[in-house]
């Protein structure tokens, strides 16, 4: 199985601030790799697909790179609604793999 | 507008059984793949279950492999999970899903909202 490890697990931040999120996978899944946010209570949302891919109607201060294992999501200016929970996903092979998360939470 | 629903969830004992139901309404159902994804209180994200469009295609978790069974009715735009042999540990969030595709990626689109399985005694 191929086992995703997001890193940081939990990360406090302020409005404006620009964070990066790493996702590394334990085997090469090309771009395979989707991003999540999920706030409380709700169904997560795609944010990019394709490693780098921004779904449509996202804001462009999402951005995602990366092949291969390593792979990274960017909030470049972080509003107050980017507060919620960051998953990577791995669709390269089956099973299908989430990484554990990421809180992002107000400073 | 594209909407996901599921329903069949609630409390059940160990070893007891569920059926979950998700239907699917705005999109052409038909032709995505569906997937289960649950999570438990205050975890993470868990693929349960995945079939394709027209069912050749089936995959599940080594955590429900043997007792739990993803099926489809694409004349009533519906996904079920037939959950057996129900524990503790399937205690989740259940989200019904499908699968989303556009240049050769895919992911998971659009969500239900999720049905709560409390398997408890």
């Amino acid at each position: 199985d191929i086992q995703l490890t997001q890193s940081p697990s939990f990360l406090s931040a302020s409005v404006g601030d620009r964070v990066t999120i790493t996702c590394r996978a334990s085997q090469g899944i090309s771009s395979y790799l989707a991003w999540y946010q999920q706030k409380p209570g709700k169904a997560p949302k795609v944010l990019i697909y394709g490693a780098s891919t921004l779904q449509s109607g996202v804001p462009s201060r999402f951005s995602g790179s990366g092949s291969g294992t390593e792979f990274t999501l960017t909030i470049s200016s972080l509003q107050p609604e980017d507060f919620a929970t960051y998953y990577c996903q791995q669709l390269d092979s089956y099973p299908i793999t989430f990484g554990q998360g990421t809180r992002l939470e107000i400073k | 507008e594209v909407q996901l629903v599921e329903s069949g969830g609630g409390l059940v004992k160990p070893g007891g059984s569920l059926r979950l139901s998700c239907a699917a309404s705005g999109f052409t159902f038909s032709n995505y793949s569906m997937n289960w994804v649950r999570q438990a209180p205050g975890k993470g994200l868990e693929w349960v279950s995945s079939i394709s469009d027209s069912s050749i295609y089936i995959y599940s978790a080594d955590s429900v492999k043997g007792r739990f069974t993803i099926s489809r009715d694409n004349a009533k735009n519906s996904l079920f999970l037939q959950m057996n042999s129900l524990r503790a540990e399937d205690t989740a969030v259940y989200y019904c899903t499908g699968v989303s595709i556009a240049a050769g990626y895919n992911w998971f689109d659009p969500w239900g909202q999720g049905v709560l399985v409390t398997v408890s005694s």
